[in-house]
């Protein structure tokens, strides 16, 4: 069954503010947490990643927390702009399972309001 | 510097009908993957190439085959198109594995009438 899920499917924020996306995961010996962002008509883009050890990592003007007691995952865009509007993925890796331990979510839709 | 290349964007197939998607990447990757995506569903892997040399099967391999022509090189093949192949694909490329920042291309989206 599906090991990685998203809380919504659509999120709408207005531009400036700050955007939270949520993930949830069911395997608690996942090892590592991936976020994609595909905008329409494009492939997949790696945004940022997060080791099963860390509880939060930062990246430019992005920041992913892992909560391993509840098995969720966050992403968390600071001001949003309107080319934040995008699908973002999260993704779940388990070590040893080669390129079949990924397992990408549905994905969530960003919307970003003027 | 392209990253990953797919040819073609756009394919209308008759079911029965065979054809070969091609991705090359000029990141000097040893990992080519291939991906299908559908609509509310996430990406599914078809087959991968951890290195130059080997390929082996994924989440949703049948119907499928694959060649790793070089380092540079993965192509897909459909032998006889079915309606449920209709999708996007994805080729994708990485230097040290799966859970590595993967490359993507800018997909191939396929109908099969």
């Amino acid at each position: 069954g599906e090991s990685v899920g998203l809380h919504l499917p659509t999120l709408s924020v207005q531009e400036g503010d700050n955007s939270i996306i949520n993930c949830a995961y069911s395997n608690s010996a996942s090892d590592y947490f991936i976020w994609y962002k595909q905008e329409s008509g494009k492939g997949p883009q790696f945004i940022i990643d997060i080791r099963s050890n860390m509880d939060k990592r930062q990246g430019q003007r992005v920041t992913v927390l892992l909560n391993k007691t509840v098995k969720h995952l966050s992403l968390q865009i600071a001001a949003t702009q309107p080319g934040d509007s995008a699908v973002y993925f999260c993704a779940e890796y388990l070590a040893g399972g080669g390129a079949d331990g990924l397992t990408f979510g549905k994905g969530t839709h960003l919307i970003i309001q003027p | 510097n392209a990253g990953v290349t797919q040819t073609p964007k756009f394919q209308v197939l008759k079911t029965g009908q065979s054809m070969t998607l091609q991705c090359a990447q000029d990141m000097n990757h040893n990992s080519m993957y291939w991906y299908r995506q559908d609509p509310g569903m996430g990406l599914r892997l078809i087959y991968y190439s951890a290195s130059e040399g080997t390929t082996d099967k994924g989440e949703v391999p049948n119907g499928y085959n694959v060649s790793r022509l070089n380092k540079r090189e993965f192509s897909l093949r459909l032998e006889s198109a079915a309606p449920s192949q209709t999708s996007v694909y994805f080729c994708a490329s990485s230097n040290r594995g799966p859970y590595h920042e993967q490359y993507f291309g800018p997909g191939t989206r396929l109908t099969v009438t």
